[in-house]
């Protein structure tokens, strides 16, 4: 399979815990996005990389979230001191000109 | 924030009907894209219309942009119970670094 890959699918954690999730892209796209998405709502844009530079971050992205991509392949979405809020299906999508493509995302369940 | 707005927010029809959705934006764009998302998993690329350009075909789906009204239509025809799903319009920018979605529209095709 050659699509976007997220991992993990599902994480279930108590208030407080960080979570860390991954993202690996289509191997030839330089850019990368993250994306949040709550129920019956689209996706809202949270950060994006092209190669391994960080260019852009919505104010979504309180500074208990960090992302990373080091080497300008797989990225990774850190949330520290997780809230219940957090609660949401997180979606990792990649491109090399203008259509993004989207992985299956990873749902998030805060207690 | 979310920039497109979907229109109906729930479609309700009988296979073998047409479906067609409605897009509103804010902005001015670069392109405007559609995306297909089946229930708790990622989203699926459609089609992908430029700003220059007025309507778009794929297959079964037929795509309208009117960037003076700042609305794009999709249009399903003769549609199949898999087409069951949620569909969002997405705005791109001049940049294209973040694309902006819609709380979409949730198409149910009753076989």
């Amino acid at each position: 399979d050659t699509g976007v890959s997220q991992d993990p699918r599902h994480k279930i954690t108590k208030r407080g815990q960080n979570v860390t999730f991954r993202c690996d892209p289509i191997s030839e796209h330089n850019r990368l996005y993250w994306y949040r998405q709550t129920l019956g709502q689209g996706p809202e844009f949270l950060t994006y990389f092209q190669n391994e530079a960080q260019l852009e971050k919505s104010r979504l992205l309180s500074d208990r979230f960090s992302a990373e991509r080091p080497k300008g392949s797989f990225s990774t979405l850190e949330i520290q001191r997780t809230e219940q809020g957090d609660s949401a299906m997180y979606l990792c999508a990649s491109s090399f000109l203008e259509t993004q493509y989207f992985g299956p995302g990873t749902r998030l369940l805060v207690l | 924030s979310q920039q497109g707005e979907e229109d109906p927010q729930a479609l309700s029809i009988q296979e073998g009907e047409n479906a067609t959705m409605n897009c509103s934006y804010k902005t001015s764009i670069n392109n405007l894209q559609w995306y297909r998302q089946n229930s708790g998993r990622g989203l699926v690329h459609l089609i992908l219309i430029r700003s220059n350009e007025r309507e778009k075909h794929s297959g079964r789906l037929r795509v309208t942009l009117d960037t003076s009204k700042k609305s794009s239509s999709l249009l399903i025809t003769a549609s199949r119970a898999a087409d069951t799903a949620s569909y969002f319009c997405a705005t791109a920018t001049y940049n294209n670094n973040d694309m902006r979605f819609g709380a979409g529209t949730r198409l149910t095709v009753k076989p």
